[in-house]
């Protein structure tokens, strides 16, 4: 199982852009990164996902460099709302064995 | 589409009884995840399911823990002899196959409190 490393926490104030970095190292060549927000009292959200380079939504940016052993996050303009638990995760769905591995994620706290 | 419901949402029970809670995903999803949260934690893998085959399951998963999707749709999870350390938020999830698709739709969660 591929293992991620992020931030335990990180602060930020509404409008800024906020960059969360997981590392990932052990990376296999099948393996797709995917990150999830949760809210407290809440299941986890779908943010994004990504196997390489750049993959943009709504929501958010996923830059992955050409050795994918790390990708980063970005939220562009964020608000109170965006306080939250990001987690990075690192799997191969397409072979019908994948375990969702979460790990402890990175609390954002948006300040006014 | 109405999203991956959980019940009960609390469940209070005292320690050495049984409990099973329920998962109904979204009607067109395969994949069904079971997951246990506690404070502090992300959530902890359990078991997962496509369609009524249980495919994985944690080798930390205690044999008082047994999962079920008898018809490939909604699913239950029994904890047997129920003790103080299974207090957790029980979360489930629902995906559909998709070779280059991660994206989980989760619950609510069943909070469960032994006493």
């Amino acid at each position: 199982l591929a293992k991620t490393t992020q931030p335990i926490s990180m602060d930020s104030y509404e409008g800024q852009e906020v960059n969360i970095t997981c590392s990932h190292n052990n990376i296999a060549t099948n393996d797709y990164i995917t990150w999830y927000q949760q809210f407290p009292s809440q299941g986890p959200r779908f943010i994004i996902q990504g196997y390489k380079t750049k993959v943009t939504n709504e929501v958010a940016s996923l830059f992955i460099p050409a050795d994918r052993k790390s990708s980063t996050l970005s939220l562009p303009r964020v608000s109170l709302s965006d306080t939250a638990v990001y987690y990075c995760l690192v799997g191969d769905g397409g072979g019908g064995s994948y375990i969702p591995t979460f790990g402890r994620g990175t609390s954002l706290i948006v300040h006014p | 589409d109405t999203g991956v419901s959980q019940n009960p949402r609390h469940k209070i029970t005292k320690r050495g009884q049984n409990v099973t809670f329920r998962c109904d995903p979204i009607s067109e999803h395969n994949r069904l995840y079971w997951y246990r949260q506690t404070l502090g934690q992300g959530p902890e893998f359990l078991t997962y399911f496509q369609n009524e085959a249980q495919l994985e399951k944690s080798r930390l998963l205690s044999d008082r823990f047994s999962a079920e999707r008898p018809k490939g749709s909604f699913s239950t999870l029994e904890i047997q002899r129920t003790e103080q350390g299974d207090s957790a938020m029980y979360l489930c999830a629902s995906s559909k196959q998709d070779r280059d698709s991660y994206e989980q739709y989760f619950g609510p969660g069943t909070r469960l409190t032994v006493t």
